[in-house]
């Protein structure tokens, strides 16, 4: 059982290039949502997957776009790099109903550079 | 809005013995779920522990229990016996009930262990 991977796990980016994160798991979640942590701030939400086809902005959503084609998949694009950007980033996932106390499960976190 | 404050950001325990860290939250709600999470160096999120707010008892799992009261919206993580390997950052966070509910963190406190 992997649970939620997200790959890849390092990366630096030049200021300006594009990427993107990938996150899958294999639970049959219908929650999945992605979070960035930086020192003294905790994890932030950036933004958040209720199912295919539907997603929502989180408290830090500029600079980053989603999309959730498949219950399994939910991408974290950013289209235009930026300093601001270098962080952790953590995908993760949960049942959208009270199944196993709504506990959200996490992949192992992309570190990404931004020079 | 929901918020969840760590108001220490570093405590220190010898080892094997017991060391309790605290968190408030501020909700509205009746219904809902906290959560502690331990961030080793590897940054990997772990769930340590789980209490629903509809329950009275308070949440074990071996050596990590929590002391849950509602009315004061306290959450506090005690750790016995504490081991080296319990160093790391560790978050408390919220979920309310509802479907697809993000899930809300601290800031995190670190915790070293001295041998």
């Amino acid at each position: 059982n992997a649970g939620v991977t997200q790959t890849p796990k390092f990366q630096v980016l030049k200021t300006g290039q594009s990427m993107t994160l990938q996150c899958a798991q294999d639970m049959n979640h219908e929650y999945m949502s992605w979070y960035r942590q930086d020192p003294g701030m905790g994890l932030r939400l950036i933004h958040y997957s209720v199912g295919a086809g539907i997603t929502d902005q989180g408290e830090v959503p500029n600079g980053y776009n989603v999309s959730r084609s498949t219950t399994e998949d939910f991408p974290l694009r950013l289209l235009s790099a930026a300093p601001s950007q270098t962080s952790v980033y953590f995908c993760a996932s949960s049942y959208s109903l009270g199944t196993e106390g709504n506990t959200i499960y996490f992949g192992e976190g992309s570190w990404l550079t931004v020079v | 809005a929901q918020t969840v404050t760590q108001s220490q950001p570093e405590m220190s325990v010898q080892e094997a013995e017991t060391v309790t860290l605290s968190c408030t939250y501020d909700t509205s709600e009746s219904d809902y779920y906290l959560f502690w999470y331990k961030q080793p160096p590897s940054r990997q999120m772990i769930l340590v522990i789980r209490q629903e707010a509809y329950k009275q008892q308070n949440a074990t799992e071996n050596r990590f229990s929590v002391n849950f009261q509602k009315a004061a919206k306290s959450f506090s993580l005690k750790i016995s016996d504490s081991q080296l390997g319990d160093a790391a950052m560790y978050f408390c966070a919220y979920r309310s009930s509802g479907a697809n509910s993000k899930l809300t963190f601290g800031k995190g406190i670190t915790l070293s262990v001295r041998p």
